[in-house]
């Protein structure tokens, strides 16, 4: 069965900081992978997502993650923290057939 | 365009009302989701919708009925909630083929 597992319920950077989210899958199949983020009272955007090909994915706002299959890693980076990239983060990962199955969330602070 | 909608975005009701949440995406995906989401808990799944027909039912309390009456619109009906169903709803829906699930804002929930 698959599973998501996200290293750290709450990460605190400082602003300009590296911002390093960690997440590991496992998975039978090959997967597809997905970062979220989900600001207060809101619902879930799609940061970016890995399907096949290129293992450094872009997303939007400046992050990226890189799929290291021989690690079952797709951790989310961002060279530099902004006050408005504090949030709520989830990985996901899907095997098909329309389940996502998520991970437990990191919480990100950002300090001025 | 990746948008959908959810209505109301805030809904209070008692134990003995009935009530309703919609949800619209007008981008031709044919599949579309329900989940629940508790505070600080990732989003559990509760209905997928796939061409209009109810394709998974993660074994949710039969107080939640949902109901897809094109592909455009998914509702969920709301009868006899218990306060422990008090929750952030976010509906989701996907195109064919792909499996990136794209949310609405949610509908913020509070049952007295």
């Amino acid at each position: 069965a698959q599973s998501v597992t996200q290293l750290g319920s709450h990460v605190s950077v400082s602003e300009g900081a590296l911002v390093l989210l960690r997440c590991n899958y496992s998975s039978s199949v090959p997967p597809y992978l997905f970062w979220y983020v989900q600001y207060p009272n809101q619902g879930l955007q799609l940061l970016l997502k890995y399907t096949t090909g290129a293992t450094l994915v872009k997303g939007i706002n400046g992050f990226e993650a890189e799929f290291k299959k021989s690690e079952t890693s797709f951790h989310l980076t961002k060279p530099s923290a902004h006050m408005s990239d504090a949030a709520e983060y989830f990985c996901a990962v899907t095997p098909g057939g329309g389940k996502l199955i998520f991970g437990q969330g990191t919480e990100l602070s950002v300090k001025p | 365009d990746t948008e959908v909608t959810q209505t109301p975005k805030h809904l209070v009701m008692g134990m003995t009302n009935k009530k309703s949440l919609k949800c619209e995406q007008h981008m031709g995906h044919r599949a579309m989701y329900w989940y629940k989401q508790k505070a600080k808990k990732p989003p559990e799944l509760m209905f997928v919708y796939s061409y209009e027909k109810l394709s998974i039912n993660e074994s949710v309390p039969s107080r939640f009925s949902p109901e897809c009456p094109n592909s455009s619109l998914l509702n969920l009906h709301l009868h006899a909630l218990q306060p422990e169903d008090s929750a952030l709803y976010l509906c989701a829906s996907t195109r064919t083929g792909d499996e990136t699930q794209y949310f609405g804002p949610g509908t913020r929930l509070l049952v007295l």
